[in-house]
């Protein structure tokens, strides 16, 4: 397994604000996947972040509004630019584990 | 596009009552996995399945794989208040492929 923490847990911003997220995992891993989960929804994929390579983003995101870090092994940040009231939603973490994905506790963003 | 639908979408039951939720798929999956989120958490694995047919116990739930790799079950015996969450499953293509989830079953559990 793997134990992730995320930061913040909570947040409120004002429209046209930018927030970054971070992750944090207790161990290496290749993989580490973005997602969001909008109120009563399922988890959407935003973007997959391999270390020493770009993020490959989902259809429908775009580097521009959801530009991604991953500078080692253990860490990475998604930074939600430029919001609107639609962004607000939990923004999870998580990564890949012999075969088996593992989350982070989420980030609520609400933006008003 | 490979889609996996669940059903029931939400569930209310009385405490002592079994109840079985359902994931299903026209697609193959190499593998799938259960998770349960409950409010304000990230989902958690329960269990990951891979072979068909397969049939995983644990504890009060009990998980199966379809024959033919396109299905899957959870079925709870006596569902407690603390089985109370959000039942997603989320199903692979290869070890290192991105999981497709389904839209998640609420169920509630009322003492």
């Amino acid at each position: 397994s793997a134990v992730i923490s995320q930061k913040p847990s909570r947040d409120i911003c004002q429209r046209g604000t930018s927030l970054t997220i971070q992750c944090q995992v207790d161990s290496q891993v290749t993989m580490m996947f973005w997602y969001r989960q909008q109120p009563g929804q399922s988890l959407t994929l935003i973007a997959t972040a391999n270390q020493g390579s770009e993020a490959t983003y989902e259809s429908g995101f775009v580097i521009d509004k959801f530009p991604i870090s991953r500078p080692n092994l253990t860490f990475s940040t998604l930074t939600v630019s430029n919001m609107s009231p639609e962004d607000s939603s939990i923004y999870l973490c998580s990564v890949l584990n012999s075969y088996e994905q593992y989350f982070g506790p989420g980030t609520r963003l609400t933006v008003t | 596009t490979q889609l996996l639908e669940q059903s029931p979408q939400f569930l209310s039951i009385q405490e002592g009552e079994n109840l079985t939720v359902y994931c299903n798929s026209s697609s193959v999956f190499s593998s799938l996995q259960w998770y349960r989120q409950e409010p304000g958490e990230g989902p958690v694995l329960l269990v990951t399945v891979v072979t068909g047919g397969e049939v995983k116990k644990l504890k009060r739930l009990t998980f199966q794989f379809g024959d033919a790799r396109k299905d899957s079950s959870l079925h709870i015996t006596a569902a407690q208040p603390g089985d109370t969450g959000l039942y997603l499953c989320a199903g692979a293509n290869g070890g290192y492929s991105t999981l497709t989830f389904g839209k998640g079953t609420m169920l509630l559990v009322s003492p």
